[in-house]
């Protein structure tokens, strides 16, 4: 079983549309969560740190569910620009482990 | 944006070749990664250090070395490439605790093996 995983997609959403996806981790023991963005051929971008009570940056929430071992995304208003891979990150022991990301195309 | 350069961005060499991607941050991070990503597929831990003079081996086999004689540099060597070495080679690094603090990528080295 892999260590986290991610529902593929992809989300395909109009401009200002809401979309939410989860990710799953294997690892009850995990310590921390992060969203990384990826776009197309580049280097992953810290989006967000994700904690326990929940937390919001602008447009985008993201929740932590312990008792399920999963994270959410949420993001509200859906800009062309968010158009995107969306890689969830967990911390174990010492190195972050990555989904294969959920893969997000805003269309005008 | 974060400085840490990788080169070279592409690479494409022949079967047997020797070849080491270079990774250098100037943010003086103590802890530095590489990851092996496959198209469409998670990043794939393959080397850490947490300082100079230590290295350790991630969760993916490697047929990879590395060395960390500077802070700043972690280059990755394949002894003899192999077309099963094609990939996207990511280098990443940290300062402080990974638990808590953002994870810099530089923008990486597509390899191809023929």
């Amino acid at each position: 079983r892999k260590e986290v995983e991610q529902d593929p997609g992809p989300f395909n959403v109009p401009e200002g549309a809401t979309v939410a996806f989860n990710c799953t981790y294997s690892n009850s023991a995990s310590q921390s969560f992060f969203w990384y963005r990826q776009d197309c051929r580049k280097e992953p971008k810290l989006l967000m740190s994700v904690y326990s009570s929940g937390n919001e940056d602008g447009r985008f929430t993201a929740q932590l569910n312990r008792a399920s071992q999963y994270i959410s995304l949420l993001i509200r208003d859906s800009k062309l620009s968010d158009s995107a891979t969306y890689l969830c990150a967990v911390f174990n022991d010492y190195k972050l482990s990555f989904g294969a990301g959920t893969t997000v195309t805003v269309r005008a | 944006e974060a400085d840490i350069y990788q080169t070279p961005r592409y690479l494409v060499i022949g079967t047997g070749k020797k070849i080491t991607l270079e990774c250098s941050q100037t943010m003086g991070h103590d802890k530095m990664y590489w990851y092996q990503q496959d198209p469409g597929m998670e990043l794939h831990l393959i080397h850490y250090s947490y300082g100079v003079n230590s290295t350790e081996k991630g969760d993916l086999s490697s047929e990879s070395t590395v060395s960390r004689i500077r802070t700043e540099h972690f280059p990755l060597t394949l002894e003899s490439a192999r077309p099963s070495h094609t990939s996207q080679y990511l280098c990443a690094s940290i300062r402080g605790s990974p638990s808590n603090n953002e994870q810099f990528f530089g923008p990486g080295t597509r390899l191809t093996v023929l």
